[in-house]
């Protein structure tokens, strides 16, 4: 089944404690997205990657860290998360310039 | 990125047409108008999109003002499983991966 899978679907962690979140791919697709979504806020990019070792900022980079060393692989990384970081994290794909994304099930994150 | 705007919230009664407007005045002529949906906190789902033509798959259909200032989304006959936030973007087909989504419309289908 074509999909975009994210993992964990949700974490609790400690203010200061590294950790990644995975995003994995199986259609192949050059394009790969961050969103945060919070209440209020709407879904806000993060980071977003056009292909391999090609990545940008989004809206809301600060605080974050992606890489994109394999097609199918974007992971995001906070280095040090704090309780702003609190929020439900989605991963997306899409295959080119005009097609639209595929989107994960969710990461909800809690900072404490 | 041009901004858009959409009404808040809207009902529409089950099996019945609805229909989301959408206003994008300041559309350039290279964006393309996309729609996403949001059923509760499940990811977004990639709905239709279009240029300046009407655009129907099996979901849905796109309407597209002449001027291409705003457009209409239509589910032909709206069930209980399209309650749903629906998210019109505009973006430049060129501009590599970034979407900026607004704050939608949230949709309620009522028996």
């Amino acid at each position: 089944e074509a999909q975009v899978t994210q993992n964990p679907r949700y974490l609790i962690t400690v203010t200061g404690k590294k950790l990644t979140v995975t995003c994995s791919q199986n259609m192949n697709h050059e394009y790969m997205s961050w969103y945060r979504q919070d209440p209020g806020l709407g879904l806000r990019q993060i980071y977003y990657s056009m292909n391999v070792e090609v990545t940008d900022k989004g809206d809301v980079p600060e605080g974050y860290k992606v890489s994109r060393k394999e097609k199918r692989n974007f992971p995001l990384i906070l280095e040090s998360p704090s309780p702003n970081q609190t929020s439900l994290y989605f991963c997306a794909s899409r295959y080119g310039q005009s097609y639209g994304y595929t989107f994960g099930s969710g990461t909800r994150l809690t900072v404490v | 990125d041009a901004k858009t705007t959409q009404p808040p919230s809207m009902d529409c009664a089950e099996g019945r047409a609805a229909n989301l407007p959408c206003n994008h005045s300041t559309i350039s002529g290279n964006e393309y108008v996309y729609w996403y949906r949001q059923i509760h906190s499940q990811g977004p789902q990639y709905i239709i999109h279009g240029l300046k033509n009407n655009e129907t798959n099996e979901m849905a259909s796109l309407i597209i003002t002449e001027d291409r200032k705003s457009s209409t989304l239509i589910l032909p006959h709206a069930t209980l499983r399209d309650t749903a936030v629906y998210y019109c973007i505009v973006r430049v087909n060129t501009n590599a991966g970034k979407s900026t989504f607004g704050d939608g419309t949230t949709l309620t289908v009522k028996p």
